[in-house]
């Protein structure tokens, strides 16, 4: 069964860094989706991506993030300079027609 | 009024029990309903989706829309120990084009064997 994929399954990093995150989205998928969710909360919409520019981000996705879809296959989210309170789970997820397949996520630690 | 509302439990039910969780929410222009189950640590695993009021089965499982009292429901029947996970009522929303998950905040559910 198609999946969506994400690595690395857990990214440590110091507060400051930058760092990336690599989904590859199920193969004939097109729209694409980056979510969060901090320890002990709700999962919260950050960015929608069709068509190699985004849809829609929400007030958590600042300058600090950015999304790229670099080749055919994979879809990153990235941070530029890390802060203490990104420290959750990233969970990438891909539509076709109707409903939104998530990935197992990342676990971002910023010490 | 919060967009979308879900009793975090936790619930604890024996093994065999029927199970009903629930969501209100508030945005009638909400298109799709949802619900997840999620391990620990993993992430939202789709289990049931509808488009319309009504009872949707699959198995053990029962999604119950009332788009009128903006209110969904999941039933589990016969529960068993491995379906014990956190489950997240969600819904679709389209503005603009483009469309975004709202989840709840979770119901974590236990079933002890």
């Amino acid at each position: 069964e198609p999946e969506v994929t994400q690595t690395p399954s857990h990214q440590v990093t110091q507060m400051g860094q930058e760092v990336i995150l690599r989904c590859v989205p199920i193969s004939n998928h097109l729209y694409f989706y980056w979510y969060r969710q901090i320890l002990g909360q709700k999962v919260e919409f950050l960015v929608s991506f069709y068509n190699n520019e985004i849809s829609e981000k929400s007030e958590i996705f600042d300058d600090q993030f950015s999304v790229e879809r670099p080749d055919g296959s994979n879809f990153t989210l990235k941070i530029r300079s890390t802060k203490l309170e990104d420290s959750a789970m990233y969970f990438c997820a891909s539509r076709g027609t109707t409903v939104q397949y998530f990935g197992a996520g990342t676990r971002l630690s910023v010490l | 009024q919060k967009e979308v509302e879900q009793d975090p439990g936790p619930l604890s039910v024996p093994e065999g029990a029927i199970v009903s969780l629930n969501c209100t929410y508030s945005n009638s222009a909400f298109q799709y309903f949802m619900w997840y189950r999620q391990y620990s640590r993993k992430g939202p695993e789709l289990l049931m989706y509808t488009y319309s009021s009504g009872n949707k089965e699959d198995g053990r499982f029962t999604a119950q829309v009332d788009k009128s009292s903006k209110y969904i429901s999941l039933f589990i029947r016969d529960s068993q120990p491995s379906d014990s996970a956190t489950y997240l009522c969600a819904f679709s929303k389209t503005q603009g084009g483009s469309e975004k998950l709202v989840f709840g905040k979770g119901t974590k559910l236990t079933v002890n064997p």
